[in-house]
């Protein structure tokens, strides 16, 4: 079975500092791997994916097999940063999981 | 373009009474999520339609829980009899085609269920 976990359930960092959201994960096939964000009082939408391989308001986020972590980086945290951030995993089955996610703040 | 719609956005239930979640994806959509987020956990799969065939429901209660999508488009999710645990927000969801690992899903706002 697949497994996401993010080992920090709150991230508090000042503004232009630099930002990095962990996420690990298991599985046993090749894994599709997606960082969603959620803005206050807005709905649960895509902010990445790593085959993409894109860079997205500044954030990116590499996929690492070999420590099976994808985490999410930003060099210069802007305030508007401030979010819910969950990283899923979704599997050639069809089947997605989703971590617990990160509630970062990025203080001015 | 509309986003996946959802309703009611709040309920408020007793334990063991029912309760019904309504779900209209986006336009032309062929995969439907229905996912449980219970007070500061990630989303969780329930289960997963592909136009009004079921790809996966392993994770749904199916003593209590069930849905469908009848016609492939609408889809409702209902709770019969409702638990304490049950509280949650009920997220739907849906993808452009397969609903392979590579597709985005598009979120609905959720519905807010309290069961007292």
């Amino acid at each position: 079975a697949q497994r996401v976990t993010q080992p920090e359930k709150l991230l508090s960092v000042f503004k232009g500092a630099p930002v990095e959201l962990k996420c690990n994960y298991s599985y046993s096939g090749s894994p599709e791997l997606f960082w969603y964000v959620q803005y206050s009082r807005q709905r649960l939408q895509l902010l990445l994916r790593h085959i993409s391989r894109e860079s997205i308001k500044g954030f990116t986020a590499d996929l690492n097999k070999g420590e099976t972590s994808f985490h999410l980086k930003k060099p210069f945290a802007q305030e508007e940063d401030s979010a819910m951030y969950y990283c899923a995993l979704h599997t050639n089955a069809g089947k997605s999981t989703f971590g617990d996610g990160t509630t970062l703040t990025v203080k001015p | 373009e509309a986003g996946v719609a959802q309703s009611p956005r709040y309920k408020i239930i007793e334990k063991r009474q029912s309760v019904a979640f309504w779900c209209n994806p986006i336009s032309g959509h062929a995969t439907l999520y229905w996912y449980q987020q219970i007070l500061g956990q990630g989303p969780k799969l329930l289960i997963q339609f592909q136009n009004n065939g079921v790809v996966d429901d392993s994770q749904l209660p199916k003593d209590r829980f069930s849905a469908e999508r009848l016609k492939g488009v609408d889809s409702t999710l209902k709770i019969q009899p409702a638990k304490l645990e049950d509280s949650a927000v009920y997220l739907c969801a849906s993808s452009l085609a397969s609903g392979g690992p590579q597709e985005t899903q598009y979120f609905g706002p959720g519905t807010r269920l309290l069961v007292l």
